[in-house]
């Protein structure tokens, strides 16, 4: 069945970048997502990928997809104290006509000095 | 402003009593979700709805209902069938057009605790 997986926590000095892994298993997917979620809070879209790109960069945030070996990654450059966050790896599954995201459990990043 | 207003924010149960939990939205999205999270598991899809009047169970239904009366609205009963109700509830919704990312938009979340 479809499954979304990544590692659980990552530690990073201030100023040096972050890289998340994940990896998929629905080859039909045809978008796959990256979510930030702060304490106490809901989760908010950071960036996405649609399945023919092989990369994606938007200001700090590069994404990268190996669509060979259903990987996804997320760099995120000059890492600030501000990039906390527990991040959410989610690929997209199309079940009866319906756009379900299935989501990872979520990589906790700690940025320390 | 445009958004998703989940309520209560914390909530704490007795056992073996129901308890609903609020999700209204105002960004006219069609689909509602409710998504339940644990620490270390990703989010679970409890059920979600397309059109008012109509829902679908996601992969961990057993002890909840919802309903759809209306398209702003879609809340969540956690009923004493649940067995581990204890967690963080997530409610989203999107827009259904299939030209669109399928991006969900997700309120603040409620934390269900059960003494």
């Amino acid at each position: 069945g479809e499954d979304v997986e990544q590692s659980l926590f990552l530690s990073v000095r201030e100023g040096d970048s972050s890289v998340i892994n994940c990896t998929y298993t629905d080859s039909s997917s045809t978008y796959l997502y990256w979510y930030k979620q702060e304490p106490g809070a809901g989760l908010q879209l950071l960036t996405y990928i649609f399945s023919n790109m092989d990369m994606k960069q938007d200001q700090r945030l590069t994404v990268l997809l190996n669509k060979k070996d259903k990987h996804l990654s997320l760099r995120i450059a000059d890492t600030q104290t501000g990039d906390s966050a527990i991040y959410f790896c989610a690929e997209s599954s199309i079940s009866g006509g319906y756009n379900k995201l299935i989501f990872g459990a979520g990589t906790r990043l700690a940025v320390h000095p | 402003d445009g958004g998703i207003t989940q309520s209560p924010k914390y909530l704490f149960r007795k056992e073996g009593q129901n308890v609903t939990l609020s999700c209204e939205q105002n960004l006219n999205h069609d689909a509602m979700y409710w998504y339940r999270q644990d620490p270390g598991q990703g989010l679970r899809l409890i059920y979600y709805s397309q059109i008012v009047n109509d829902f679908q169970k996601g992969d961990i239904a057993e002890g909840y209902s919802v309903s759809r009366e209306k398209k702003e609205s879609f809340p969540l009963t956690v009923t004493s069938a649940q067995k581990n109700p204890t967690a963080f509830y997530l409610c989203a919704s999107s827009p259904i057009d299939r030209g669109q990312a399928g991006e969900l938009f997700f309120g603040e979340g409620s934390r269900l605790t059960v003494l």
